[in-house]
């Protein structure tokens, strides 16, 4: 959906490293979330904002921080990437008063080596 | 490789036919189901979604059906295309709260 973007799209990075994935959004929604993409199982939620002042940690946080700096930009961070946290990462967006519909960005692809 | 009981279940159909997508969900408080498909390179795409008020909704040659006695979900799929070639997914929520993500069927239609 054009409407969430995410940079970057793709991305190699070392053990150790320092990451940061960012998304934006233009449909003005207020809630915003990110999930990771293994395959074979699903997408797995890691935190998720209802506002500006809202972050919650989801079912697989440990390891990841996050960042709401507007409405509309909702970065996610790796502290010290491990290989394990190889994998597809979206992000998505709903309206104020429902989680139901989310939309969602075309995905960035990370590696850690 | 993948390791085994990662491969996601794969529903093969000729090109024409109906498919069915099944679903088992896990909760019965939850109040809300949606289909998504997920194309090769890009992210889950809504497809249709219901309430668990209701236990049918059509939508463009698709249909959900809702059988919440025994915490079923169908996604039905009308005259399947080339185009229909994906993974879906289901989920499906409680008040509001977060969505919870089946782990996908793989659909391919051959000619």
């Amino acid at each position: 959906d054009a409407d969430v973007t995410q940079t970057p799209r793709n991305r190699i990075t070392k053990t150790g490293k320092r990451i940061m994935l960012e998304c934006s959004q233009t449909k003005g929604h207020d809630r915003m979330y990110w999930y990771r993409q293994d395959p074979g199982l699903g997408l797995r939620l890691i935190y998720y904002s209802f506002d500006v002042k809202d972050i919650n940690k989801g079912e697989i946080s440990d390891g990841y921080s996050v960042s709401r700096q507007a409405q509309a930009k909702f970065s996610l961070s790796l502290e010290s990437a491990i290989p394990n946290q190889t994998a597809l990462y979206f992000c998505a967006t709903s309206e104020r008063q429902s989680t139901d519909t989310q939309y969602f960005g075309p995905g960035t692809r990370l590696t850690v080596l | 490789g993948e390791s085994v009981g990662l491969h996601l279940p794969t529903l093969s159909v000729q090109e024409g036919d109906n498919s069915i997508i099944n679903c088992a969900y896990s909760n019965s408080a939850s109040d809300y189901f949606i289909w998504y498909k997920q194309e090769s390179g890009k992210g889950p795409q809504f497809i249709i979604d219901i309430r668990s008020n209701m236990d049918k909704r059509q939508g463009q040659r698709v249909t959900v059906l809702l059988n919440k006695t025994v915490k079923h979900l169908s996604l039905q799929i009308a005259a399947t295309q080339p185009g229909d070639s994906a993974v879906y997914f289901c989920a499906e929520s409680y008040s509001g709260y977060a969505l919870n993500f089946g782990k996908g069927t793989s659909l391919l239609v051959t000619p």
